[in-house]
């Protein structure tokens, strides 16, 4: 499987992030696996965004639950995350990663995209 | 939710071994056998070591082996090579769907 992130490279402060994870060579609709996205601000460690099921079951990290959404499109293989009212704090290289729900681990990993929040 | 805890640093010469290790609580690391490793190298994405503790993806090799006991994990790499120095991240499994991150060690080849 293949993952591969896409969206706006800037956002401005206050507005909504808004990225995009195409899977390919394997379904988002899969029973065996949960969907992610994951960030890592510059020289800094990886934090956990929230994870999406199948079934339409989301979890997200509860420091970013307000203001996060994870979504699927079914029809084009795709994973979304909008994040609203976004701050420079957000300033991240943004991970889409396929979870394996047997043995809770990201086993696969798009190659991330930096969003750069700035006026 | 708070992340795991890693020392920041580790470094061994060549051929050493140089063990990392993961702490966390009763909700995360010492709840599950879900504690995974993984590896970073600048500019790439994190890529899987170890699994469930102690198993290893293929491809991946043996030089790599992980353990835990109660609420630390550990990640061992026997016989160190320069392609090993990574940034090495942890990640537990904490019940309700909720995954947390450990803070990282940069582990340096001397």
């Amino acid at each position: 499987v293949q993952l591969q992130e896409s969206g706006p490279g800037l956002v401005k402060p206050s507005q909504t992030l808004s990225l995009t994870c195409t899977v390919s060579g394997g379904s988002i609709s899969s029973s065996s696996y949960y969907w992610s996205w994951i960030r890592q601000p510059a020289g800094k460690g990886l934090e956990w965004i929230g994870r999406r099921y199948t079934t339409g079951t989301t979890t997200y990290n509860p420091s970013l639950e307000s203001r996060v959404t994870i979504s699927v499109d079914r029809s084009q293989n795709q994973l979304s995350l909008k994040m609203t009212s976004v701050t420079a704090a957000d300033t991240a290289v943004y991970y889409c990663a396929r979870v394996d729900m047997a043995r809770f681990f990201f086993d696969s990993w798009g190659q991330g995209t930096l969003v750069t929040v700035s006026s | 939710q708070s992340a795991l805890t890693q020392l920041p640093s580790a470094s061994g010469s060549p051929g050493q071994s140089v063990t990392i290790s993961c702490t966390g609580t009763s909700s995360d690391v010492g709840g599950y056998n879900y504690v995974s490793w993984f590896q970073q190298h600048p500019g790439e994405a994190p890529k899987v070591m170890i699994y469930e503790v102690y198993k290893r993806p293929s491809g991946v090799p043996d030089r790599f082996s992980g353990s835990k006991s109660g609420n630390t994990a550990s990640l061992t790499v026997s016989g160190l090579q320069a392609e090993d120095e990574a940034e090495y991240y942890c990640s537990a499994y904490a019940g309700n769907g909720v995954f947390v991150f450990g803070t990282g060690t940069k582990v340096t080849v001397l």
